[in-house]
This record gives structure tokens, C-alpha cells and sequence, in this order.
């Protein structure tokens, strides 16, 4: 069965300092990966996704994330943050040939100081 | 419409009573889920359809839930004498497809709050 860890349940960054969100999987074979954002009160959007090919991948709102397999990891990444994006974040892992349905980790709140 | 809608946004319920969440997925979406999101926790998957197939429903929690799809397009999950841990953010999501490659387009939620 897949897993996601998110270790970090808080993380407050200055307006416009870099952003590194931490995300651990389980999984015994290559896995589908996502980030989401979660703004109060709203449902998820999908920030990025990795399927396969360029471990680097790019998403929406100048985001990205990195697959690293022999770390079992998807940190997401963003150079500047902006105080908009203070929000929930989930990391959700899927099977490639499996189960067609994420596993999402617990969420890391993204708090940014002005 | 544009989006996932859902209904009520907020819902709020004596212990013991029963309950009708709405889900009004993106048209021409063949695939909705269901998730429960309790509070500071990811969501957790309840039951997924395929049109008006339910094809898995191993997340629900006990046979106090009951979710429907009768026409392949909204979709109502229905909680029968609500209990306390049943206060959680339901979320239904939709996908064009049955495949993790297809996003997941998810609505704004429903609040339970049982009293």
C-alpha cells in the first residue's frame, strides 16, 4: 500500500524568502506524485503532478518539485514567496497501474510574514 | 458549470439525524469521488463512481454512509444517525476519466458539524 509523510505540519517563511515543502513516500514501484494547495474554506487545486520522464517538473503559480527515487521523495519548491500563498499543502502519492485513487498526506500549513 | 459544486457549504446537525450532501460535478466528468477531511488532516477517500457505477466504496466508514449517483452526473452521499466523529469537511471531486493521469477537479466542500 502507498503512504505519504509530510514532516513538517507549519512552516512560516518572510515574504519573498525561498520555499522548500518536504514530502516522503512508500511506494514498491514508481509512483504517480502531486501537490495540492488548499486556500480556508476551498477545496484542492492541483499545483503540479509527476507521471513520469524529467524528475524536475514545473507547476502553476511558480511552483515545482523535484522526484528524487532513492530518496523516496517530491519537495515542492518556489523561489520568492508571495503572501498569497499562505495556505494548506498536500503531497498525495498514486499507483502507476494500480489504484486509480491518491493517497494524501496529512498537510503542511504555509504561513508567510510580511 | 465551470466547477465542482457543492451543497450546502455548511451543515449543521443533531446527533442522530440524518444527512444529504450534493455534488454537482464538472458536466461530461465520468469519474467522482468522495473524500472526508477532518480537521488539520488530508483527505481521506470515502467511495468512487464511474457514471452511475459505484466502484469502490471500501472508504466508507461504516453502513451509516450511503452514497449515490443515479444518473452518472450529481451525486448525493447520504449519513444516517450522525455521530460526533462524523463533524468533518466532505469533499467531492470529478476527473474526465478513470485515471490517475486525469486531474482531479475538486468543489469547495461541505462542513458537517454534528451537535
Amino acid at each position: 500500500a502507498q503512504s505519504v509523510t509530510q514532516p513538517d505540519i507549519h512552516i512560516t517563511v518572510s515574504e519573498g524568502a525561498s520555499l522548500e515543502l518536504r514530502c516522503n513516500y512508500s511506494y514498491g514501484a514508481t509512483p504517480y506524485l502531486f501537490w495540492y494547495v488548499q486556500s480556508p474554506g476551498q477545496g484542492l487545486q492541483l499545483l503540479l503532478k509527476y507521471f513520469s520522464g524529467d524528475t524536475l517538473v514545473q507547476g502553476i503559480k511558480g511552483f515545482e518539485a523535484e522526484f528524487k527515487r532513492s530518496q523516496s521523495s517530491f519537495n515542492l519548491r518556489k523561489p520568492s514567496v508571495h503572501w498569497s500563498d499562505a495556505a494548506e499543502y498536500f503531497c498525495a502519492v498514486g499507483a502507476q497501474g494500480g489504484s486509480y485513487i491518491p493517497t494524501f498526506g496529512r498537510g503542511t500549513s504555509l504561513i508567510v510574514h510580511p | 458549470g465551470a466547477g465542482v459544486s457543492q451543497s450546502p457549504r455548511y451543515k449543521v446537525a443533531k446527533r442522530g439525524q440524518d444527512v444529504a450532501l450534493r455534488c454537482d460535478p464538472i458536466s461530461g466528468h465520468v469519474s467522482l469521488f468522495w473524500y472526508q477531511q477532518a480537521l488539520g488532516q488530508g483527505p481521506e477517500f470515502l467511495t468512487y463512481f464511474q457514471n452511475e457505477a459505484q466502484l469502490d466504496k471500501s472508504g466508507l466508514p461504516s453502513d451509516r454512509f450511503f452514497a449515490e449517483r443515479p444518473e452518472g452526473s450529481v451525486s448525493t452521499l447520504k449519513i444516517q444517525r450522525t455521530q460526533q466523529e462524523d463533524s468533518a469537511v466532505y469533499l467531492c471531486a470529478s476527473s474526465r476519466e478513470q485515471a490517475l493521469t486525469q486531474p482531479q477537479h475538486f468543489g469547495d466542500g461541505t462542513r458537517l458539524s454534528i451537535l
